[in-house]
């Protein structure tokens, strides 16, 4: 089945303990990118990657690393969590190096909790 | 980072009428526009890419329209279902900012 999987999808952690929030997809994605979704706002972009090692800021890459070293995967790197990094989280991949001409694949989410 | 505005902010419909609602973005170096609907507890899911001035896409009981020009789309939904019930997400792209830009969607309520 054409997915893409996150994990963990629910996360409790302290400020500072660093984290990793990891995604993969299985369909040969070009295109791979992180959002953060809080009340009141849209999904925001924190960053994608258009291949291999090609990777790029979003609107909003404060406090946050990636890498992608594999095609399938793109994982989400919080160094240092804080409690304003409380948040809903998407993985999405797409078509295409661009990734704004074809539709979106969103992994299930991940619930991440700062105290 | 693209000024999105979606309306209403939320609706109730009837179950078995039709109801429609707005995304607005710039029209300046359009590209592309998606449409999204997310159910709650679940991820977003495509719906229509859009990209030509005048375009209509359609998906059994869902269509969208597309003004390039003016800078809107909207989204139909003939004889809502309650499985209908969703935010539906818009998200233009322009040529120089080449990323989604979501809105903040409209949250529609499907009363049965």
């Amino acid at each position: 089945e054409a997915q893409v999987t996150q994990n963990p999808r629910y996360l409790i952690t302290v400020t500072g303990k660093k984290l990793t929030v990891t995604c993969s997809q299985n369909m040969n994605h070009e295109y791979m990118s992180w959002y953060r979704q809080d009340p009141g706002l849209g999904l925001r972009q924190i960053y994608y990657s258009m291949n291999v090692e090609v990777t790029d800021k979003g609107d909003v890459p404060e406090g946050y690393k990636v890498s992608r070293k594999e095609k399938r995967n793109f994982p989400l790197i919080l160094e240092s969590p804080s409690p304003n990094q409380t948040s809903l989280y998407f993985c999405a991949s797409s078509l295409g190096d661009r990734g704004f001409s074809y539709e979106q694949y969103f992994g299930p989410g991940t619930r991440l909790t700062v105290t | 980072i693209l000024n999105v505005e979606q309306s209403p902010q939320s609706l109730h419909v009837q179950e078995g009428d039709s109801t429609n609602f707005t995304c607005s973005f710039p029209s300046s170096n359009f590209y592309a526009l998606h449409w999204y609907r997310w159910e709650t507890a679940k991820s977003p899911e495509a719906l229509f890419v859009m990209t030509l001035n005048g375009d209509e896409k359609k998906k059994g009981r869902i269509s969208a329209t597309l003004n390039t020009k003016e800078g809107y789309s909207y989204l139909y939904i003939k004889g809502s279902q309650p499985e209908d019930s969703a935010t539906y997400l818009c998200a233009p792209v322009n040529f120089g900012n080449e990323k989604l830009t979501f809105g903040t969607g409209t949250r529609l309520t499907i009363i049965p």
